[in-house]
């Protein structure tokens, strides 16, 4: 079945880079997806990269895409305290849906 | 373990209709539980949310509604769909803490 999976906590210190990995089953998705979800918030939109490009990049943020592997990586260089969050990585599933990994915790150490 | 059960997975409806998508959790209490919506080429929309029974907060103005009558239990609601209303809905879950959420499997909601 279709699946997304992503590790559960990541830590680094302010300044440096973070690397958040994904992978993905459905080799059908058309879009891939990286949201963010502060603390009492819902779930924000960061950014998204359609699957026949390999990365795309946005300000601070870095997306890559290995299409034969199913690998998604989200890059935040220069990670900041507000980057605090949890990242969700998500596919367009074959039947429209999206499908959600169970998100990583980002901690950012002063 | 924890699991959320959303249903039904598919649904088309005419204008007019009225509408009625629950969401159940299972595994855990007193969890927030979230209704989202993501329209055709957007990303997820944050339509209500609930933090115990009772409670719910409206994030957009909108034809719709939603109810929590029960602890573990989100219902959205609406009297008489648009053709708007269109779209994938997502019921969520997690427990306030900051750690992960979960995801039920999401509605296609087609409006003929």
């Amino acid at each position: 079945g279709e699946d997304v999976e992503q590790s559960l906590f990541l830590s680094v210190r302010e300044g440096d880079s973070s690397v958040i990995n994904c992978t993905y089953t459905d080799s059908s998705s058309t879009y891939l997806y990286w949201y963010k979800q502060e603390p009492g918030a819902g779930l924000q939109l960061l950014t998204y990269i359609f699957s026949n490009m390999d990365m795309k990049q946005d300000q601070r943020l870095t997306v890559l895409l290995n299409k034969k592997d199913k690998h998604l990586s989200l890059r935040i260089a220069d990670t900041q305290t507000g980057d605090s969050a949890i990242y969700f990585c998500a596919e367009g599933g074959s039947q429209g849906n999206l499908i959600f990994g169970k998100g990583t915790k980002l901690s950012v150490k002063p | 373990s924890q699991t959320i059960h959303q249903w039904p997975a598919t649904l088309v409806q005419p204008v007019g209709s009225p509408l009625s998508l629950e969401c159940t959790v299972e595994g855990t209490s007193n969890p927030n539980l979230y209704w989202y919506r993501q329209a055709a080429g957007r990303g997820l929309q944050l339509l209500f949310y609930s933090v115990g029974i009772g409670q719910i907060s409206s994030e957009v103005p909108q034809n719709l509604s939603a109810s929590r009558p029960q602890d573990r239990q989100f219902i959205l609601s609406s009297k008489k769909l648009l053709l708007s209303d269109s779209g994938f809905y997502l019921c969520a879950w997690d427990t306030g803490t900051g750690t992960e959420a979960f995801f039920g499997q999401g509605t296609r909601l087609t409006v003929v």
